[in-house]
């Protein structure tokens, strides 16, 4: 079983929808947690990060870290058509080495 | 934004030819990553180090080989490229004490 677990998807959604990602994982010592985005032929970008539990927002992109349930969650809301890429969550026990996801590939229609 | 630069951004070789991608980072970080993405899965860490002179291998083995004489440099290098190592590359810096690492935009590497 691996670490953290994440649907590939693809996830279509029209424009203008809110878009839930999820991921799981199994080890309970991780500490912080990471959105990354990443469009086809690039390198990821930091979108949101978490340390420890807790909401945080930014526009409209909102991450939830629920330590309970070892389930880490992005939302986006107003959904536009450059939205549309691969989402990665990552976490770490301390501030340096990440485990990945597999991502979450997101198609935004308009 | 970050200033991570990886070259080439595409690379096409021929079996048993030597190989190196390059890393450089204009931010100071004195911590540095490679990692190996194939299409569908997650980002496996290959290589990292800490500083110059520390090099330490990552949870995926590779037959990679990186150096780390200067800060803001880390090269990975292929002695015998093989088609098994067709892959994409990706660098990473990040500040010693934060988590947040900052990506190059990769080199797609396809060894025939």
């Amino acid at each position: 079983q691996k670490e953290v677990e994440q649907d590939p998807g693809p996830l279509s959604v029209p424009e203008g929808a809110i878009v839930s990602l999820n991921c799981t994982y199994s080890n309970s010592a991780f500490q912080y947690f990471m959105w990354y985005r990443q469009y086809s032929r690039k390198g990821p970008e930091l979108l949101m990060y978490t340390y420890s539990s807790g909401n945080k927002e930014d526009g409209r992109f909102t991450a939830q870290v629920d330590k309970s349930s070892k389930y880490i969650s992005l939302f986006i809301r107003d959904s536009q058509p450059s939205d549309s890429a691969t989402y990665l969550c990552a976490m770490s026990l301390t501030a340096s080495k990440l485990t990945f996801g597999t991502g979450t590939r997101l198609q935004v229609t308009l | 934004e970050a200033d991570i630069y990886q070259t080439p951004r595409y690379l096409v070789i021929g079996t048993g030819k030597k190989i190196t991608l390059e890393c450089s980072q204009t931010m100071g970080h004195d911590k540095m990553y490679w990692y190996q993405q194939d299409p569908g899965m997650e980002l496996h860490l290959i290589h990292y180090s800490y500083g110059v002179n520390s090099t330490e291998k990552g949870d995926l083995s590779s037959e990679s080989t990186v150096s780390r004489i200067r800060t803001e440099h880390f090269p990975l290098t292929l002695e015998s490229a093989r088609p098994s190592h067709t892959s994409q590359y990706l660098c990473a810096s990040s500040e010693s004490g934060s988590g947040i690492q900052y990506f190059g935009a990769g080199t797609r590497l396809s060894v025939l």
